[in-house]
């Protein structure tokens, strides 16, 4: 019964390499987002979308490409990875609205080698 | 430009006493105040939070008070438990769209015995 699923929990790989991490969410919300949690530990917003439409892109490179299928999901496609890619990701989800809580999951943490 | 501070990078309380977590920001045009919590391995999760017609929200042990003419925002813990040992993130949203949340750095609470 987990609100918001991510897979996989941990991701090692080559730099270079074309890697997705993906994402769901069983709480009827619209809209989905994405965080990054660098290594001095800030979170920030890199996507937003809303009943499958972008809505936010924060300044991410172009490597880096959401893609949402349905409402309930919202992958995160990363091509040609680097070692500044290495963090942990979160996806979050919401009703969209003001004073609406964002539920998150449990994250994928990104090792590039 | 860090838009949201906390700048108590960790806090020790005793058991029983109360925690007090502080969060400055400089954007006055956030208008939806919220507090998550964070254990190590996990998703951070939503804990309580305020709008901006309001001054105080309390649920439980939990109150989160907000200033914001000083464009202050605290979360206060009472009596403080065990496993309140967490990182304690303060977010802060401009309501109505599907953005993401700004979030603080985070204060790694320690709950002594």
């Amino acid at each position: 019964d987990t609100a918001v699923s991510q897979t996989p929990k941990y991701l090692v790989t080559q730099m270079g390499n074309d890697k997705s991490i993906k994402c769901e969410q069983n709480l009827g919300h619209d809209t989905m987002y994405w965080y990054k949690q660098d290594s001095k530990k800030f979170l920030k917003i890199m996507f937003s979308y809303n009943n499958k439409e972008l809505i936010i892109n924060e300044t991410v490179p172009n490597r880096f490409s959401p893609k949402s299928p349905d409402k309930a999901h919202l992958n995160l496609h990363i091509n040609s990875l680097e070692l500044g890619d290495s963090a942990v990701y979160f996806c979050a989800s919401s009703h969209l609205g003001a004073y609406n809580e964002q539920f998150f999951g449990p994250g994928t943490r990104l090792t590039v080698l | 430009d860090q838009q949201v501070k906390q700048n108590s990078p960790s806090l020790s309380v005793q058991e029983g006493r109360i925690s007090i977590l502080n969060c400055d920001y400089t954007n006055s045009m956030f208008d939806y105040f919220l507090w998550y919590k964070k254990y190590p391995a996990e998703g951070p999760t939503f804990l309580i939070s305020i709008s901006s017609i309001k001054d105080k929200n309390e649920d439980g042990r939990f109150t989160v008070f907000l200033n914001k003419s000083a464009k202050h925002l605290s979360l206060h813990i009472v009596p403080s438990q065990p496993g309140d040992s967490a990182v304690y993130f303060c977010a802060l949203n401009v309501g109505g769209g599907a953005d993401g949340l700004t979030f603080g750095k985070g204060t790694h609470l320690i709950i002594q015995p």
